[in-house]
């Protein structure tokens, strides 16, 4: 299957601070999304980007799909960013994978 | 608003007792999915169903068993659960929308506990 690796595995930042987390995949896929998490465990939607850049807010995504990576950019963090963030690749509507998470604490 | 909803959002079953999550959905999306999701680690899928059929992981247990009588709704079946299938369970649902295909919608879980 296809290896996902994200990174780092934990983040601590300071309120207002900026932070890039990155994912890497092992092979070519046709959807990436980018999650988060939240202390309940609800899985958030953020970006559907198997290519190109999106924006939303204070977060956006940049995916490279010839250099099979991803980048999410969260700008002027809040505390209620805080949780963990998973990148998931697919090939098809039939598999799924998973990276392992970011966990971001941000403090106030 | 269109969304997965999951039943409930938290078990507490015996050892050995069976159990049954159910999700639905109002996306009118023909994929749904289970993933499985300990402590600290990533969701791990356990099988879809694409329309009706079928799809199971290789390394999903026997244990574990599931139903899709319509469109709307499905089900998880754990027949004999141990203290290690205490974990969240997600269900998402998946189609093919105009512009994202296949983009994944969570519901909000059903914590399982095993006594």
């Amino acid at each position: 299957g296809i290896q996902v690796e994200q990174s780092p595995p934990d983040l601590i930042l300071q309120e207002g601070a900026n932070s890039t987390l990155r994912c890497n995949f092992s092979d070519s896929v046709n959807n990436l999304q980018w999650f988060h998490q939240n202390p309940w465990g609800q899985l958030i939607n953020l970006f559907y980007i198997p290519s190109g850049t999106k924006q939303n807010g204070r977060l956006s995504a940049t995916t490279v799909a010839t250099e099979r990576y991803s980048l999410l950019y969260i700008s002027s963090s809040q505390t209620t960013d805080s949780g963990v963030y998973f990148c998931a690749v697919g090939e098809n509507f039939n598999k799924f994978y998973f990276g392992s998470g970011t966990k971001l604490n941000v403090k106030p | 608003d269109a969304m997965v909803i999951q039943n409930p959002r938290y078990q507490v079953t015996q050892f050995g007792k069976p159990v049954t999550l159910s999700c639905s959905q109002t996306l009118n999306h023909n994929v749904m999915y289970w993933y499985q999701q300990k402590s600290s680690q990533a969701p791990k899928l356990l099988f879809h169903y694409y329309d009706k059929d079928f799809n199971n992981e290789a390394d999903t247990p026997d244990n574990f068993q599931s139903r899709r009588p319509n469109t709307s709704f499905c089900f998880l079946d754990i027949r004999s659960p141990g203290l290690g299938d205490a974990a969240m369970y997600l269900c998402a649902t998946s189609g093919e929308l105009a512009g994202n295909l296949y983009e994944q919608y969570f519901g909000p879980g059903t914590r399982l506990t095993v006594t």
